[in-house]
């Protein structure tokens, strides 16, 4: 129940198309999903997060969709760059007093072709 | 603004050696602190967190070990290394009323 699956492993798309990476999660309780862009050999950075109480969430080029009821959410990457290579982790957590724990997803691989 | 630094970048360790990582995070106070590892094309796995000075909690049984012995520091720790134990190792902390985790810039761990 505390597992958030992230699909496709890998993506490779070109450039100027669209990105569109899936998470699914079992937990009701799940109250926060950020995505984080993590590049060789560092660590993630936090790219954008969506509460549940929406169900989109737009900044710049990047997109979440959130799907309650089928407790799913997706990132959408427009216009994609080659600069946007990297790979994507999707999380869930609850809770933003006392501890937090963050669940990762797998990751997903995306290498945006010139 | 608040960092956070992690150290050391990269290490090559033999089996059977001891293992010190450092963290310290600056300009916050009382944050929530973690230890997640990540192995070669894997997903992040919590190792520890820590809610304050000396409170640690694990989250999976292994050969390591964490301690906070300042309200900034988390350090984390092995007596003696296994081949397992190579990974990438990344700190992270947040702030008490915020949900975003901040993610440093991880130490590179080959045991051989």
């Amino acid at each position: 129940q505390q597992q958030v699956k992230q699909s496709p492993q890998s993506l490779i798309v070109q450039k100027g198309g669209i990105s569109i990476i899936n998470c699914a999660y079992e937990n009701t309780a799940f109250d926060y999903f950020p995505w984080y862009q993590q590049f060789p050999g560092k660590g993630p950075a936090l790219l954008i997060a969506i509460r549940p109480d929406v169900s989109e969430k737009k900044e710049g080029r990047f997109t979440i969709s959130f799907n309650k009821s089928a407790k799913q959410f997706s990132l959408h990457i427009m216009d994609s760059q080659p600069g946007d290579s990297a790979t994507y982790f999707c999380a869930a957590s609850m809770g933003n007093t006392g501890f937090q724990k963050l669940v990762f997803g797998t990751g997903t691989r995306l290498l945006v072709s010139p | 603004s608040q960092t956070i630094h992690q150290w050391p970048a990269t290490l090559v360790q033999p089996v059977g050696s001891p293992l010190s990582l450092e963290c310290t995070v600056e300009g916050t106070s009382n944050p929530n602190l973690y230890w997640y590892r990540q192995a070669a094309g894997r997903g992040l796995q919590l190792l520890f967190y820590s809610v304050g000075i000396g409170q640690i909690s694990s989250e999976v049984p292994q050969n390591l070990s964490a301690s906070r012995p300042q309200d900034r520091q988390f350090i984390l720790s092995s007596k003696k290394l296994l081949l397992s134990d190579s990974g990438f190792y990344l700190c992270a902390w947040r702030p008490k009323q915020s949900y975003t985790i901040y993610f440093g810039e991880g130490s590179w761990l080959t045991v051989v």
